[in-house]
């Protein structure tokens, strides 16, 4: 089973930043958060991943709170493209590195 | 590189006939996943492969299944006999090396069996 918790659904304003959350209060030491995004019709795309500290990249933020219990994606500049189902996926660091889909969040980006 | 490719993108079975799923990673990655997506189950991990060795099937649904990697720039992913509750999206992944490295999925098969 998923070990993360996250919205079904969410809208955003195109240009305004788009915060998604998931919950993983069961995640331990060497385990990562992952994200990844699947737009309709296509395979999921990786986004970003972290461990602890926050990260950046070209597509968007992670920040992950200090306990590590949760963590938030943020598009900073959401556009109609971004439209798609964001997947929070928790990986022992340890592992093969396989990926459990949950459900993800449903982002619909509106004009 | 062109990314994971995946054949047919489509295709329409009747119950009974055997399909074949095909899959070609990006070169140079030793890591292959086959995934299955429908409404009712999600993104499910059926098998995945390293060094063109199987290493966990356990996600395969049932015998009716089965999956190669005969060479490292290809796989195939059998079902015989097809059933209609086989219709889904069927996905392809390649990795480059272990744990966290990022997958890369192919545009996926879909696949509906009447």
């Amino acid at each position: 089973d998923a070990k993360t918790t996250q919205p079904p659904s969410m809208d955003c304003a195109e240009g305004r930043a788009a915060n998604l959350p998931c919950n993983h209060s069961t995640i331990s030491g060497n385990e990562y958060v992952y994200w990844y995004r699947q737009i309709h019709s296509q395979g999921p795309q990786y986004i970003i991943h972290g461990l602890k500290n926050n990260e950046t990249n070209e597509m968007a933020s992670l920040i992950i709170t200090e306990d590590r219990k949760s963590s938030t994606l943020i598009l900073p500049h959401a556009t109609l493209r971004d439209t798609a189902v964001y997947y929070c996926i928790v990986v022992p660091g340890g592992s093969q590195g396989n990926l459990i889909f949950g459900k993800g969040t449903k982002l619909s980006v509106k004009p | 590189d062109a990314g994971v490719i995946q054949s047919p993108r489509h295709e329409v079975t009747e119950m009974g006939q055997e399909v074949t799923l095909r899959c070609k990673p990006i070169s140079g990655h030793d890591y292959l996943f086959w995934y299955r997506q429908t409404m009712m189950r999600g993104l499910e991990l059926l098998i995945y492969f390293n060094n063109n060795v199987p290493i966990d099937d356990s996600g395969m649904p049932e015998d009716r299944f089965s999956a190669k990697m005969p060479n490292a720039s290809f796989s195939t992913l059998k079902i015989q006999p097809s059933e209609p509750r086989d219709s889904a999206v069927y996905f392809c992944a390649s990795r480059q090396g272990q744990g966290r490295d990022t997958q890369y999925f192919g545009p996926g098969t879909r696949l509906t069996v009447l």
